[in-house]
């Protein structure tokens, strides 16, 4: 069974950064791309950031290019997302995902079960 | 890269049928087949009805079924059941300036209700 386990979410003041993680497990991690996809609380979902199975391509959504970076270690079967500089509208759960075809055709095949960010002073 | 368009919400009595629209650009829905829609329960994680615009996973009922025109995908649930009422969310790959697909977009999300 494929399992995708978010953590490091909570609570950190306006400007601050947060690293969030998500370990795999059930599946050859190294061979598939993974995404970030977050909701803010009562709103739709919103695709932020992909990465290629290797690691080596990366994508990002206009809302958090240049604050937000993401990365895999697949020695770790684990995805990062690195968060700086984060404001209130960046308040949300933060999904992990992983793709069996391709991330940026949008379709995810697994999602975790969500991480929550609270931005506030 | 602005989201896609959804009706806020759709309404059917069980046995009927409904059809959410999404709505997007030539550089999204209009350049490529990839129309995925989600079904989101309150608290839960979305869950994939349709891929490449009307593909359904193993496991996904045949009342779900997915259709595009031009720049707007559709989603039909036929046979409405109660279990059905939940958030429905679009998305699609798009590409910037006619490049290769290099971002995703959502829509805003479509609340349905079975009467």
């Amino acid at each position: 069974e494929v399992q995708l386990l978010e953590s490091g979410g909570g609570l950190v003041q306006p400007g601050g950064s947060l690293r969030l993680s998500c370990a795999a497990s059930g599946i050859a991690f190294s061979s598939y791309p993974m995404s970030w996809v977050r909701q803010p609380p009562g709103k739709g979902l919103e695709w932020l950031s992909t990465v290629s199975a290797g690691g080596g391509n990366t994508y990002y959504s206009d809302s958090v290019k240049g604050r937000f970076t993401i990365s895999r270690d697949n020695s770790k079967n684990t995805l990062y997302l690195q968060m700086n500089s984060l404001g209130a509208e960046d308040t949300a759960v933060y999904y992990c995902a992983l793709c069996i075809i391709s991330c940026l055709r949008g379709y995810v095949d697994y999602w975790g079960q969500g991480s929550l960010v609270t931005v506030s002073s | 890269q602005s989201a896609l368009t959804q009706p806020p919400s759709a309404s059917g009595s069980p046995g009927q049928s409904v059809t959410i629209s999404c709505t997007g650009t030539r550089s999204d829905i209009g350049s490529y087949n990839y129309v995925s829609w989600y079904q989101q329960h309150p608290g839960k994680a979305p869950k994939v009805l349709i891929y490449e615009v009307t593909k359904r996973p193993s496991g996904v009922p045949d009342r779900f079924s997915g259709s595009k025109s031009g720049n707007t995908a559709s989603l039909t649930v036929s046979g409405l059941q109660a279990e059905d009422e939940a958030d429905y969310y679009c998305s699609s790959g798009g590409s910037n300036s006619g490049g290769s697909n290099n971002y995703v977009l959502f829509g805003g999300g479509t609340k349905l209700t079975v009467l």
